[in-house]
């Protein structure tokens, strides 16, 4: 199992250009959550899934879009990027339940200028 | 509403000395709590777990974690630390709707 993956690990953007942040689990999860991690800040939510064609925002969703077409991809969408997007960007997943862990990816890089 | 707070953001350790980091918890519903650690440039991963019974958790790499309910705690300690722990360990809490809840962090920094 390659378990979660993530693509692309870096990107630079300028002001107001889009991108697709791509995630895919191989582990048959069906709940998948996209994080966004700052310095000193830990890891906040911006959206989650609990399953293909079901998702809810997080704690700061604004700015980002996502969809759940699959049981393995969760894509999260930035359509104008702004300077306040740059961070590190991290999917993760699990299987149902409340006592069950996540499983996080590698982590995209984001830097917006 | 649930949330966990890191009072230490880092603490620096020499090697092979005992370490302590400390995770207080809120929660008005029944909570299992997790210890995640990230090595540099890496994603999180899982340490260790609490989710009902023994209060004393163990993990991986030495690691074990003790949960007090009436002070609301679930303090990570290692008596013995190696450079290769070096890295941000980070506390969570899971109560409900699918959300789990993290801590701000805390870098351990192991001194040679």
């Amino acid at each position: 199992n390659a378990g979660v993956t993530q693509t692309p690990k870096f990107r630079i953007l300028k002001i107001g250009q889009s991108m697709t942040l791509q995630c895919t689990q191989d582990m048959n999860h069906n709940y998948m959550y996209w994080y966004r991690q700052d310095p000193g800040m830990g890891l906040k939510l911006i959206y989650y899934s609990v399953g293909a064609g079901i998702t809810d925002k997080g704690e700061v969703p604004n700015g980002y879009n996502v969809s759940r077409s699959t049981t393995e991809d969760f894509p999260l969408r930035l359509e104008l990027a702004a300077p306040s997007q740059t961070s590190v960007y991290f999917c993760a997943s699990k299987i149902r339940g409340t006592t069950t862990e996540q499983y996080f990816g590698p982590g995209t890089r984001l830097t917006v200028t | 509403a649930q949330s966990v707070t890191q009072l230490d953001s880092q603490v620096p350790v020499f090697e092979e000395a005992p370490v302590e980091l400390r995770c207080n918890y809120s929660s008005s519903v029944s909570v299992y709590l997790f210890w995640y650690v990230q090595y540099p440039n890496q994603g999180l991963q899982l340490l260790l777990k609490y989710l009902s019974g023994s209060t004393l958790v163990k993990g991986i790499n030495g690691f074990e974690a003790e949960f007090n309910k009436s002070q609301t705690s679930f303090h990570l300690r290692k008596p013995s630390v190696h450079i290769s722990d070096t890295a941000e360990y980070f506390c969570a809490v899971s109560g409900g709707y699918q959300k789990v809840t993290f801590g701000t962090g805390t870098k351990l920094q192991v001194i040679p």
